[in-house]
């Protein structure tokens, strides 16, 4: 069973303190992973894909790293406005178009000014 | 961007009635629809996947009879919450994948049931 820790649960900045969220994951063989941003009462907002173990990917404030066994999305001098909760999600090999995502519970990131 | 759009974003009803939820994909087709259901401060649990023009599969503990999923075509399916009781209290979130893609995940922007 495909399965999705992120941590910490809540994190809490300043205003230009940067920081790394981590999502660990089991799969049987990775399609991909996901990243999304969710904002309160909203559906997710989709950040990143990657798909093999070294890969990374950027936007603006935003990186997103892959290892065999876990992904890191590092937040360089965060803005209030990056206050979110940040959801990782993999996708397991197989038919891609009918495989659902699993989540993991996502990581309630706060910025203070 | 590929668009997905789902109606109404905001519902409260009565204990008993039923509600009817809505998941468009504007301009873009999606053989392959997703319903995820979310408590707050939760992650998003599947329920079903909805496939076109074919039943949908549920989920293990989803009550399939309780959770009606039509996907008519290409680009609406709906879940319909039938006899709905305060548990039934969520926020639901469909998403669809891009056929030409086939990558990413679009999701609605959810709908708050709450049932009185």
């Amino acid at each position: 069973e495909d399965q999705v820790t992120q941590s910490p649960e809540a994190l809490r900045l300043q205003e230009g303190e940067s920081s790394s969220l981590n999502c660990s994951y089991t799969v049987s063989g990775l399609r991909g992973l996901f990243w999304y941003r969710q904002d309160p009462g909203k559906g997710p907002e989709f950040l990143f894909t990657l798909y093999s173990a070294g890969e990374e990917k950027e936007k603006e404030r935003l990186k997103a790293t892959l290892t065999k066994k876990e992904s890191f999305l590092h937040i360089t001098a965060p803005k209030p406005e990056d206050s979110a909760t940040y959801l990782c999600a993999v996708q397991a090999k197989g038919d891609t178009g009918r495989r659902a995502l699993t989540f993991g519970s996502g990581t309630r990131l706060q910025v203070q000014p | 961007g590929a668009v997905v759009s789902q109606h109404p974003s905001r519902v409260i009803c009565k204990s008993g009635t039923s509600v009817k939820i809505e998941c468009r994909s504007l301009d873009f087709q999606a053989t392959t629809m997703f319903w995820y259901r979310q408590f707050p401060k939760q992650s998003l649990m599947l329920m079903a996947t909805s496939n076109e023009g074919s039943k949908a599969t549920y989920e293990q503990g989803v009550e399939k009879d309780k959770f009606l999923i039509n996907h008519a075509s290409l680009t609406l399916s709906t879940l319909t919450v039938t006899s709905a009781h305060p548990e039934d209290s969520s926020f639901y979130i469909c998403s669809a994948r891009d056929l030409v893609t086939n990558e990413k995940l679009f999701f609605g922007s959810g709908t708050q049931l709450s049932v009185l």
